[in-house]
């Protein structure tokens, strides 16, 4: 399968900070989606962004396909923000291929 | 518009026991899949399923674990005679599929998760 590689793997950030966290992946996708998974284990849905960039709020994501990366931008970061974001990559099989994460802490 | 349901969202089972997770999917949705993920870990596909149809479960272990998604009522993945290294978070997810003409019909929404701890 589609090896999905995700750095860093821990951030800390105080309170107002920006940041930016990388997805890269081994093979062309048909689907590639950002997660946050909140301290109480849920799954967020941030972005479905196989190509191109999106902006939600303070968050923004850009993937380039033909060269395999995502990046997903957190602008002036909350404490709410705190978690583990993941990045999941799908080639045609229909299942996602997730990275191990990045944990982000962020203190006030 | 509820969201991906699952259920129960614990659940204490011993070693030999079964276990049965719930799924019910978002409305309008017809492919549900199931991940595993282990404590301090990403979640690791496990089977993906259409109405009455196993499409690919190429993520589960061949003895013990089944799932179905029958014609009525919610996909359920069940886990026979459980051991200690099955304790677990269990997500279900779904997806519209094709077609649609959606452009994302293969965005996966995830469910709560049902965390399963084997004594």
């Amino acid at each position: 399968g589609i090896q999905v590689e995700q750095s860093p793997p821990d951030l800390i950030l105080q309170e107002g900070a920006n940041s930016t966290l990388r997805c890269n992946f081994s093979d062309s996708v048909n689907n590639l989606q950002w997660f946050h998974q909140n301290p109480w284990g849920q799954l967020i849905n941030l972005f479905y962004i196989p190509s191109g960039t999106k902006q939600n709020g303070r968050l923004s994501a850009t993937t380039v396909a033909t060269e395999r990366y995502s990046l997903l931008y957190i602008s002036s970061s909350q404490t709410t923000d705190s978690g583990v974001y993941f990045c999941a990559a799908e080639t045609g099989a229909n299942n996602l291929f997730f990275g191990t994460g990045t944990r982000l802490t962020v203190i006030p | 518009n509820a969201g991906v349901m699952q259920n129960p969202r614990h659940l204490v089972r011993r070693r030999g026991q079964e276990a049965r997770l719930r799924c019910s999917p978002m409305k309008g949705h017809s492919h549900v899949y199931w991940y595993r993920q282990l404590p301090e870990e990403g979640l690791k596909f496990m089977v993906y399923l259409q109405k009455e149809n196993i499409i690919d479960e190429s993520g589960m272990p061949k003895e013990r674990f089944s799932a179905e998604f029958p014609k009525e009522g919610p996909s359920i993945l069940r886990i026979q005679q459980v051991v200690r290294g099955d304790s677990a978070a269990y997500f279900c997810a779904s997806s519209p599929g094709p077609p649609g003409g959606l452009s994302s019909y293969n965005e996966q929404f995830f469910g709560p998760g049902t965390r399963l701890t084997v004594l």
